[in-house]
């Protein structure tokens, strides 16, 4: 069946730019991960999705970040006004609840 | 919190060789899960084993195995027959169901490894 998938594939945007990254999980699948993965502070977690709730928004840097799940599916990561240190691979995994993650391709963003 | 150490930042084997990776966690907690992911060069993060820390005896996987030490809080991944599709980072990871950690992934800082022709 369909993975995980993830789009665009590769952001460049300028400093001071708005993005929206986007995930479509497994079908089915109710929990839905944000990870980041950068060179300085490896991999690590940005939000988790239970359906459309976030109630754990705890890895999100700061205010400038964002996300939304809709319909129980597609979710958008949203960075405002984004910096040099946003660039970084950002990845989505799907599972069933506290089960096994399952990873999309990631998206690969550079902020010039 | 719970932290993941991979202490070898890269290893090397020959093709058809053994080769194995270490991870060490911290944690307080009884019931957990722990995890090997590998991540070639597409970016693409792909689950190879995964671990129960209720169960005693050790997952594998084909050519993967891990040996799983409760006490020690050890978890090392044993590839057998490496072959060069095995080329890849590979991260270890813990998960903690239930409660508040709601399954997010406490990952390590990967072990790059190459297997060579």
């Amino acid at each position: 069946g369909a993975g995980v998938s993830q789009s665009p594939s590769n952001k460049v945007t300028e400093k001071g730019k708005d993005v929206e990254l986007r995930c479509d999980p497994i079908s089915g699948h109710t929990a839905l991960y944000w990870y980041r993965q950068s060179l300085g502070q490896g991999l690590e977690f940005l939000i988790y999705f239970q359906g459309n709730s976030a109630p754990d928004k705890s890895g999100l840097p700061s205010d400038r970040f964002s996300a939304e799940r809709t319909g129980g599916s597609v979710s958008t990561l949203t960075i405002q006004r984004t910096q040099q240190e946003d660039s970084a691979v950002y990845l989505c995994a799907s599972g069933q609840v506290q089960e096994t993650q399952y990873f999309g391709p990631g998206t690969r963003l550079l902020v010039l | 919190a719970q932290t993941v150490t991979q202490s070898q930042p890269e290893m090397s084997v020959q093709e058809a060789e053994t080769v194995t990776l270490s991870c060490t966690y911290d944690t307080s907690e009884s019931n957990y899960y722990l995890f090997w992911y590998k991540q070639p060069p597409s970016r693409q993060m792909i689950l190879v084993i995964r671990q129960e820390a209720y169960k005693q005896q050790n997952a594998t996987e084909n050519r993967f195995s891990v040996n799983f030490q409760k006490a020690a809080k050890s978890f090392s991944l044993k590839i057998s027959d490496s072959q060069l599709g095995d080329t890849a980072m590979y991260f270890c990871a813990f998960m903690t169901p239930g409660g508040t950690s709601y399954g997010k992934l406490t990952f390590g800082q990967g072990t790059i490894l190459t297997v060579h022709p």
